[in-house]
């Protein structure tokens, strides 16, 4: 079963429409942290957030926010007004205990298209 | 300006022959790691290096080696490159932890074995 699943594929919307990227996670660990990445078309991997589990607090980033909830296990991230360089692949990853280290596991992505 | 570089960024080769991608960081991080990443299956990780000559495994890590002899380089090798390898490559540091914290990426390496 995947741990970290990013449901949608591929989203397509209009410039200035708000879009919401879903990530969803699963975990028995107590401590856990959770990432967003972003993969512009350029093709370099920008990092955007990083959330431990025991922060539920709603991050906001200018258009960006992300809105973590334990009880549904969800990590999702929005963008409000988006832009044409919101283009890009966004990946969620899950960092969680394994043995005395940690692992990072990461979704297959959501391609992100923005339409002018 | 504080940077991961990859070199080369593209790469066309054949089954068998052995090849290196260089992986080099500024910034004195302590931690480095190689992923490769596959359409629909998001990043695995390769290698990663806790420091000089501290290196272990990821979670695909056969057909590859590493070596950390200087901090700042971290070189991935494909003794024997197989056409499952080609993918693109990424190398990341982090001066902490970097299951736990932020990873600065370089910019890819797209490899194709023919």
């Amino acid at each position: 079963a995947q741990k970290v699943t990013q449901a949608q594929t591929e989203i397509s919307v209009v410039e200035k429409e708000d879009v919401t990227l879903d990530c969803v996670y699963e975990t028995r660990d107590t401590t856990y942290y959770l990432f967003w990445y972003k993969q512009p078309p350029s093709g370099e991997l920008v990092f955007l957030i990083r959330r431990n589990s025991f922060d539920e607090q709603n991050e906001i980033s200018g258009r960006y926010s992300w809105n973590f909830q334990k009880s549904t296990s969800s990590f999702n991230f929005t963008i409000t007004a988006s832009q044409v360089v919101d283009s890009a692949v966004y990946f969620c990853a899950l960092s969680e205990a394994y043995g005395s280290n940690y692992q990072l596991i990461w979704g297959a992505g959501t391609k992100l298209i923005i339409k002018p | 300006e504080a940077q991961v570089t990859q070199n080369p960024r593209y790469l066309i080769t054949v089954t068998g022959k052995k090849l290196t991608v260089t992986c080099s960081q500024n910034m004195n991080h302590e931690y480095m790691s190689w992923y490769r990443q596959d359409p629909g299956l998001g990043l695995r990780q390769i290698y990663y290096s806790m420091n000089v000559e501290v290196t272990d495994k990821g979670d695909v890590p056969e057909g590859y080696k590493v070596s950390r002899k200087e901090k700042r380089n971290f070189p991935l090798i494909l003794e024997s490159p197989s056409p499952n390898q080609t993918s693109l490559y990424f190398c990341a540091s982090s001066s902490v932890y970097p299951f736990t914290d932020t990873q600065y990426f370089g910019p890819g390496t797209r490899l194709t074995v023919l």
